[in-house]
């Protein structure tokens, strides 16, 4: 069965404590890893594909890695309006399996 | 630049009730459309794509149902809402062959 997990659940930082939240994935005929930011209350907000193992993307702070089985989304020096849902999923050819997400708050 | 809209924003129906949850994409064409929901703390899910007008696929089994009119038009209907059909309505388009997917804005569903 597809599955995508993250970890962890929530996480709360410091402003300009940097870390890491992780996504590992067993896809079938995965054609693409997907991250979004999402707001209490609005839609998902595209961040970042990666395709291969060893691909990396940026985006300001933000910066997704790809491993052959899981994925990070690095976040260094996070600001207060950073804090979101971090949603990861798997997938491609019109079907996307969606892990929990990771609820991230930053502390001023 | 492309742009997807759902309407309502929020809806409170009572259980019984009939359904119907509209979104439109401006500014591509012979998109896909999805729509998903997601419940209270949890993952979104798909229900339904189109990859085309009159094309479209389940998902998972439910009393809901979609229909693609028009091009760039998705509709999600129910005939009478159960109260496990409240939660978060996404739409969300990708273009034709490509992978990612962008959302709308969403429709939040009470059912009382």
């Amino acid at each position: 069965e597809d599955q995508v997990t993250q970890s962890p659940e929530a996480l709360r930082l410091q402003e300009g404590e940097s870390s890491s939240l992780n996504c590992s994935y067993t896809v079938s005929g995965l054609r693409g890893l997907f991250w979004y930011r999402q707001d209490p209350g609005k839609g998902p907000e595209f961040l970042f594909t990666l395709y291969s193992a060893g691909e990396e993307k940026e985006k300001e702070r933000l910066k997704a890695t790809l491993t052959k089985k899981e994925s990070f989304l690095h976040i260094t020096a996070p600001k207060p309006e950073d804090s979101a849902t971090y949603l990861c999923a798997g997938g491609g050819a019109q079907k996307l399996v969606f892990g929990q997400g990771t609820r991230l708050t930053i502390n001023p | 630049s492309q742009t997807i809209h759902q309407w309502p924003a929020t809806l409170v129906q009572p259980v019984g009730s009939p359904l119907s949850l509209e979104c439109t994409v401006e500014g591509t064409s012979n998109p896909n459309l999805y729509w998903y929901r997601q419940a209270a703390g949890r993952g979104l899910q798909l229900l339904f794509y189109s990859v085309g007008i009159g094309q479209i696929s389940s998902e998972v089994p439910q009393n809901l149902s979609a229909s693609r009119p028009q091009d760039r038009q998705f509709i999600l209907s129910s005939k009478k809402l159960l109260l496990s059909d409240s939660g978060f309505y996404l739409c969300a388009w990708s273009v034709l062959g490509a992978d990612t997917q962008y959302f709308g804005p969403g429709t939040r569903l009470t059912v009382l």
